[in-house]
């Protein structure tokens, strides 16, 4: 069965580093997730995408956060700086375009900011 | 505001007897519910989904029920076994695509 690829799997930077992920979703998938999920909590949605246009980026930190899927296919999210309070679980997810259609998790990045 | 709450942090039961998890959410009208299994360092995987008009839902040994009145979701493994020891999330989702997870309850099933 398809998998969602991410990478890399973990990560440690130092605060006032830049960090980048990198996320593959299902072939045929239009919509793209990220979320980031502290420990103990559910995931929050930080953006998501359809095809290669944003459709939802309104709890994303825009003064460090930046998010791209510039042909539609792949994305990268990349935090610049990081500071300790992004220490998370970085998830990406992809479904079908429809509400309905289930998400489909990748395997997550742990990022751990010192 | 919107809140998503999952019964307890976590449940303890033992083999073989039925473990029951509970959604219940307030200020939200979800056209679907969703409920995932996520294992430790993992991401979450998808369980059941069940529509605002549909009152049960069943696969294998879990049962799923949406109650839209009580504004609550139950959630069921019946025959539990150690190997379903994992943390839960429930989802809501609107008719526009967005979901909001759950806090999640973490299931033990005790040999």
């Amino acid at each position: 069965e398809a998998e969602v690829a991410q990478s890399p799997r973990y990560k440690i930077t130092e605060k006032s580093q830049a960090v980048a992920f990198w996320c593959d979703p299902i072939s045929g998938h239009a919509t793209l997730y990220w979320y980031r999920q502290i420990l103990g909590q559910g995931p929050e949605l930080l953006v998501q995408f359809q095809d290669e246009s944003v459709v939802d980026d309104s709890q994303l930190p825009k003064d460090r956060f930046s998010a791209e899927r510039l042909k539609g296919v792949d994305s990268t999210l990349k935090i610049q700086p990081a500071e300790l309070g992004d220490s998370a679980m970085y998830l990406c997810a992809s479904s079908f375009r429809t509400a309905g259609s289930h998400r489909n998790f990748g395997p997550g990045t742990r990022l751990l900011v010192l | 505001s919107q809140k998503i709450e999952q019964n307890s942090e976590a449940l303890n039961i033992q083999e073989g007897k039925t473990a029951t998890l509970t959604c219940n959410y307030t200020n939200y009208s979800p056209a679907y519910l969703q409920w995932y299994r996520q294992d430790p360092g993992r991401g979450p995987v998808f369980l059941l989904l069940i529509r605002e008009n549909e009152k049960e839902k069943r696969k294998e040994r879990l049962k799923v029920t949406f109650d839209t009145t009580l504004k609550q979701s139950l959630f069921h493994i019946t025959a539990s076994q150690p190997a379903d020891s994992a943390t839960y999330l429930c989802a809501l989702e609107s008719n526009n695509n967005d979901m909001r997870f759950g806090a999640g309850t973490r299931l033990t099933v005790k040999p």
